[in-house]
């Protein structure tokens, strides 16, 4: 089955860019008919979607992050990737990269990502 | 675009029911038949229980139904059992091709 896991610093200081990969296993993320997407949660709150990429390139944003965020595929290691420019405390969360948008299953493990200098 | 509205809390006790709405707009949930639902128990990674309104991935128990009446999308849990206690949240394809989520609901077995 499709498993993912995503990785990068767990520590980013304000200002700088938050870059975090997904790898995907079991699965080309450039086949079918999926979206893959980032979603992320702050300690003690709800889920906010990031974005999603579909095997074509095309990208969707959350309207509140558009101004700031990338997400981009890299087929030839079966990877996607998330980079939040201009950090703040604000951004500090667990981040979850996932196959679909809406649907989403199957999740990553989630990565703590705390903005502090 | 804004968060869809869950109510914060709810209970039940062992085997009863309860339901857990979640409100949005023409926009999203009234306009969409992508609307999902995710258990998450603490410190765990969320857990897709009901997609597309009212289908169950399988292995999900079929205490978990899932509904839609106009903006309003519901997840009903029938047969409470003390594993159900976790938080659940909702979320629908929005407009300009945007996914929401609910604040998300904390439920309780008494």
């Amino acid at each position: 089955q499709v498993q993912l896991q995503e990785s990068g610093p767990g520590l980013v200081k304000p200002s700088e860019t938050l870059s975090l990969t997904c790898s995907v296993s079991g699965g080309s993320i450039s086949s079918g008919d999926y979206y893959w997407s980032w979603i992320r949660q702050p300690a003690g709150k709800g889920l906010e979607w990031i974005g999603r990429v579909f095997p074509t390139g095309t990208t969707n944003y959350n309207p509140s992050l558009k101004s700031r965020v990338t997400i981009s595929l890299d087929t030839s290691k079966n990877q996607f990737s998330l980079k939040l420019s201009s950090v703040t405390a604000a951004d500090t969360a667990v981040y979850y990269c996932t196959r679909g948008s809406v649907t989403v299953d199957p999740w990553g493990q989630g990565t703590l990502v705390t903005v502090s200098s | 675009q804004s968060a869809l509205t869950q109510p914060p809390s709810a209970s039940g006790s062992p085997g009863q029911s309860v339901t857990i709405s979640c409100t949005g707009t023409s926009s999203d949930v009234g306009g969409s038949n992508y609307v999902s639902w995710y258990q998450q128990h603490p410190g765990k990674v969320p857990e897709l229980m009901i997609y597309e309104v009212n289908r169950r991935p399988s292995g999900v128990p079929d205490r978990f139904s899932g509904s839609k009446s106009g903006n309003t999308a519901s997840l009903t849990v029938s047969g409470l059992q003390t594993e159900d206690e976790a938080d659940y949240y909702c979320s629908s394809l929005a407009g300009g091709n945007n996914v929401v989520f609910g604040g998300g609901t904390k439920l309780t077995v008494l």
